[in-house]
């Protein structure tokens, strides 16, 4: 069982607010995932992180922007929100082992919903 | 090219049947890791089965089973005794150890729906 946790669940906001997205994990994991899903649709990979101080953007070009600070926190901020923006943002983390496991654990996810 | 197929948008099953899920994948990679994901209607995406390219053997994981083919580069989910709480999205991933990132690409998924 993961221990990854996202906040809020659900964020319905008006266009032009800024927002934050929560994640935390507390497995210790080195490297940590946003992924963006449209309803029925793939994941894509929009950023990640090997560890402190490292972010990437992924293959999904956005305009959210995020930070590593501290391994078990890895937010997402969104500067204007659009409703184009509208979507589920899904976070993950899995264990920098060099394996070729290094199975990605999910947390719940945040709806969000831009008027 | 899609890197990861999933053919059936949605399926049907009795509960107690067996299901298979379809998945086939491209890459050149000779090293590389498969993946099946459950996502309920919460939408949280579940780990459920992980597959090697080197493994010998095709995974399983309780009622979950990984019918691997390597040479048809298919990876397709069995679930054996379904339940109705196994009725939820499927996706199938697939990371390529030459994607530094360790980036999932996941097809489009499967739904299942298990009929009493």
């Amino acid at each position: 069982e993961a221990d990854i946790y996202q906040t809020p669940r659900y964020l319905v906001i008006g266009t032009g607010k800024k927002i934050t997205l929560e994640c935390s994990q507390t497995m210790g994991h080195d490297k940590m995932y946003w992924y963006q899903q449209d309803p029925g649709m793939e994941l894509h990979l929009i950023h990640y992180s090997y560890g402190v101080n490292s972010t990437e953007k992924g293959d999904l070009s956005s305009e959210s922007t995020v930070s590593r600070i501290r391994t078990e926190h890895f937010p997402l901020t969104l500067e204007s929100a659009r409703p184009s923006h509208t979507s589920q943002y899904l976070c993950a983390s899995s264990e920098r082992t060099g394996t070729r496991t290094d199975t990605q654990y999910f947390g719940p996810g945040t709806r969000l919903t831009v008027l | 090219a899609q890197k990861i197929t999933q053919t059936q948008p949605g399926m049907f099953v009795q509960e107690k049947e067996a299901v298979t899920l379809d998945c086939t994948y491209d890459t050149s990679d000779p090293s590389y890791g498969l993946f099946w994901y459950k996502q309920p209607s919460s939408g949280e995406m579940i780990f459920l089965i992980y597959q090697g390219s080197y493994d010998q053997q095709n995974a399983t994981e309780g009622r979950y089973s990984l019918n691997f083919q390597k040479a048809r580069k298919s990876a397709n989910l069995v679930i054996s005794a379904s339940q109705l709480g196994d009725s939820a999205m499927y996706f199938c991933a697939m990371r390529e150890a030459q994607t530094g990132a360790n980036n999932l690409f996941f097809g489009t998924g499967t739904r299942l729906t298990v009929i009493p």
